[in-house]
């Protein structure tokens, strides 16, 4: 089956630091997604992209959907404190019922 | 507007005994996923439905799973009999319609520890 290799698996930051973390897959997706986790509470979405190359902005978050359509990349710039938590990627296939497969996870600490 | 809502938000219970879960998905959305969360195998998918119909069930571990949706605002999942190793956090998520690159929105879990 699909397979989402999520890298780093914790990072430990200084506060106003950039982050960039990111997803390969042994198979294409025609969709990438990244959610945030914080503790105690569910994934929420930050960022959808539906085309190969696609870059997009969500204010400090900025997301690559990758040309070979097997990786994305989500950067954090200029971090703060409430950054912490856990950010998860999500592949999916646009084929008819798709479900998402998602990464392990990147577990992010941020230093005031 | 009202999220995914998820009950209870925690269960402790004794093994052997029946549990249930529940999920209200947001409104208008025909689709509901299931999933099951640890550290070590991370967010596994469990079960999904598309307007109430369940379309894969393919990842629910064993007979002791089962999962219902009698109408597009409510849906349970139970284990019966549960184990210990069924500790977890269970999240739901709905989106809009199936697949098609639709978002699925997630409630915030009902994290279960069986003893």
């Amino acid at each position: 089956g699909q397979q989402l290799n999520q890298s780093p698996q914790s990072m430990f930051i200084q506060e106003g630091e950039d982050v960039s973390m990111n997803c390969t897959s042994s198979s294409i997706f025609n969709t990438w997604l990244w959610y945030k986790q914080d503790p105690g509470e569910g994934p929420v979405l930050l960022i959808a992209l539906y085309k190969a190359g696609e870059l997009t902005s969500n204010g400090r978050l900025t997301a690559q959907f990758g040309i070979t359509r097997k990786d994305s990349f989500l950067n954090i710039s200029a971090s703060i404190p409430s950054d912490v938590g856990i950010y998860f990627c999500a592949g999916q296939l646009n084929s008819g019922y798709s479900t998402l497969t998602f990464g392990k996870g990147t577990m992010l600490l941020v230093s005031p | 507007d009202a999220g995914v809502i998820q009950s209870p938000r925690h269960e402790v219970t004794e093994m052997g005994q029946e549990v249930t879960l529940r999920c209200k998905p947001i409104s208008g959305h025909n689709s509901l996923f299931w999933y099951r969360q640890t550290m070590m195998r991370g967010l596994e998918l469990l079960i999904y439905f598309n307007n109430n119909v369940p379309i894969d069930d393919s990842g629910m571990p064993e007979d002791r799973f089962s999962a219902k949706m009698p109408n597009a605002s409510f849906s349970t999942l139970k284990i019966q009999p549960s184990e210990p190793r069924d500790s977890a956090v269970y999240f739901c998520a709905s989106s809009p319609r199936g697949g098609a690159g639709q978002p699925q929105h997630f409630g915030d879990g009902t994290r279960l520890s069986i003893l």
